[in-house]
């Protein structure tokens, strides 16, 4: 069963830059899929942040591209986000997912992490 | 303002139908067959209900269904139960740049 548990703080100061890592267990990054992050801002609605595929090729989210680096670590079987200059705009649930097998199929998400809530305050 | 258009809410009684709408363009839900339904239930993760507009996962009863016309992709929920009281999103592959669109949600209630 493949499991996903996204890890980081939880409180960042403006201006910051927002670190967070997924650790995958029960299936191998190397082997495929895509890999990305999702974040939900409180009560209001998703927005797909980025994504990564096993090779390191990245895509992210037009609105997003300036401030976000999404890195993976096969070794570690884990990849992380970066969101760099946050504002409280940037207060949400995030979340790291197992998306699709190929670049078309990155919209089907079966596997999610819990979420780690992000607070930007100082 | 989301990518894809949703109503922010729909109803239905135990037992009824209910049809819930995600309106992209030719660039997302028209252009590809890559659309994807979630439901979330408050404090949880979504969970994914229909991907590739029509296909359903294993474990996900076949009351649910997907469907599209055009740039409009559709999420119906037969024989409605009190656990199907949530949030649906619907999610969209948007081409290369783009990539992936998410619509505002949807809030469905059980009456």
């Amino acid at each position: 069963q493949v499991q996903l548990q996204e890890s980081g703080p939880g409180l960042v100061k403006p201006s910051e830059t927002l670190s967070l890592t997924c650790a995958v267990s029960g299936y191998s990054i190397s082997s495929g899929y895509y890999w990305g992050w999702i974040r939900q801002p409180p009560g209001k609605g998703l927005e797909w942040i980025g994504s990564i595929y096993h090779s390191g090729s990245t895509y992210y989210n037009p609105s997003l591209k300036s401030r976000v680096t999404i890195s993976v670590d096969t070794s570690k079987n884990q990849f992380s986000l970066k969101l760099s200059s946050v504002t409280a705009a940037d207060t949400a649930v995030y979340y790291c997912a197992r998306q699709g097998t190929f670049e078309l199929g990155m919209a089907t998400i079966k596997y999610w992490g819990q979420g780690t809530l992000v607070t930007v305050s100082s | 303002q989301s990518a894809l258009t949703q109503p922010r809410s729909v109803s239905g009684s135990p037992g009824q139908s209910v049809t819930i709408s995600c309106t992209g363009t030719s660039s997302d839900v028209g252009g590809y067959n890559y659309v994807s339904w979630y439901q979330q239930h408050p404090g949880k993760a979504p969970k994914l209900m229909i991907y590739d507009v029509s296909k359903r996962p294993s474990g996900v009863p076949d009351r649910f269904s997907g469907s599209k016309s055009g740039n409009t992709a559709s999420l119906t929920i037969s024989g409605l139960q009190a656990e199907d009281e949530a949030d649906y999103y619907c999610c969209s592959y948007a081409g290369s740049y783009t990539s992936v669109v998410f619509g505002g949600g949807t809030k469905l209630t059980v009456l």
